[in-house]
């Protein structure tokens, strides 16, 4: 079974400037859950997605966006990047709701 | 509200030695589920362990266990016989019944030097 995919590994932003991620789940996962990792603030929980629905929502300002497609893979999109933007993000998948989360490699976002 | 606090930030120990994690977590639901992964240098973390709160049964599996405890809102990890490979970032982590989301500690550096 493939695991967790998230394209692109690694991206390189100025200020200003938008970015969409993408995620695509384990097979047969229609839970997914995004996550922003830095240093200094650990993982930060970002939204949850099921069935298309967004259920849930961490604290972060409304330039941070996503979305779920009827295939359950999964994008977000980051508008007016900050330098504080700069970090690892971070897909999960799971099969359901309190299930174990399988994470993808993540994509390395660099503002500058 | 949901709170996972690993008030170890890094431990060091030597190849062979028994090494505890510690977790300690808050939530006012009677329902919920805590984990465990790991985050290897290579960055991905993987899934260790489940458990939901009804379950304070202790598990091990080969050289890890774990230890429920409701009364004191613990679930510690050890290490037994510790090897380089377990140099990882180890991380707890809180979900409630319908919160649709996981509350992740700040995690716990282990250095395991041969």
């Amino acid at each position: 079974k493939a695991g967790v995919t998230q394209t692109p590994r690694y991206l390189i932003k100025t200020r200003g400037q938008q970015v969409t991620l993408s995620c695509s789940p384990i097979s047969g996962h229609r839970s997914v859950s995004w996550y922003q990792q830095t240093p200094g603030q650990g993982l930060q929980f970002l939204f949850e997605y099921f069935s298309e629905t967004q259920r849930n929502k961490g604290n972060f300002p409304g330039r941070f966006s996503g979305r779920q497609f009827s295939n359950s893979r999964s994008e977000m999109n980051v508008s007016t990047l900050e330098l504080g933007d700069s970090a690892l993000y971070l897909c999960a998948s799971s099969f359901g709701e309190n299930s174990e989360q399988y994470f993808g490699p993540g994509t390395r976002l660099t503002v500058t | 509200a949901q709170k996972v606090t690993q008030a170890q930030t890094e431990i060091s120990v030597v190849e062979k030695e028994d090494v505890t994690l510690d977790c300690v977590y808050e939530t006012r639901d009677t329902t919920y589920y805590l984990f465990w992964y790991k985050q290897p240098p290579s960055g991905e973390l993987v899934f260790l362990i489940r458990r939901n709160s009804f379950d304070e049964q202790n598990e091990i599996s080969g050289r890890y266990s774990w230890n429920f405890q409701k009364s004191t809102s613990s679930f510690n990890f050890t290490i037994t016989a510790s090897q380089v490979v377990d140099s990882a970032v180890y991380f707890c982590a809180l979900s409630e019944r319908e919160g649709f989301k996981t509350i992740f500690g700040a995690g716990t550096r282990l250095f395991v030097k041969a």
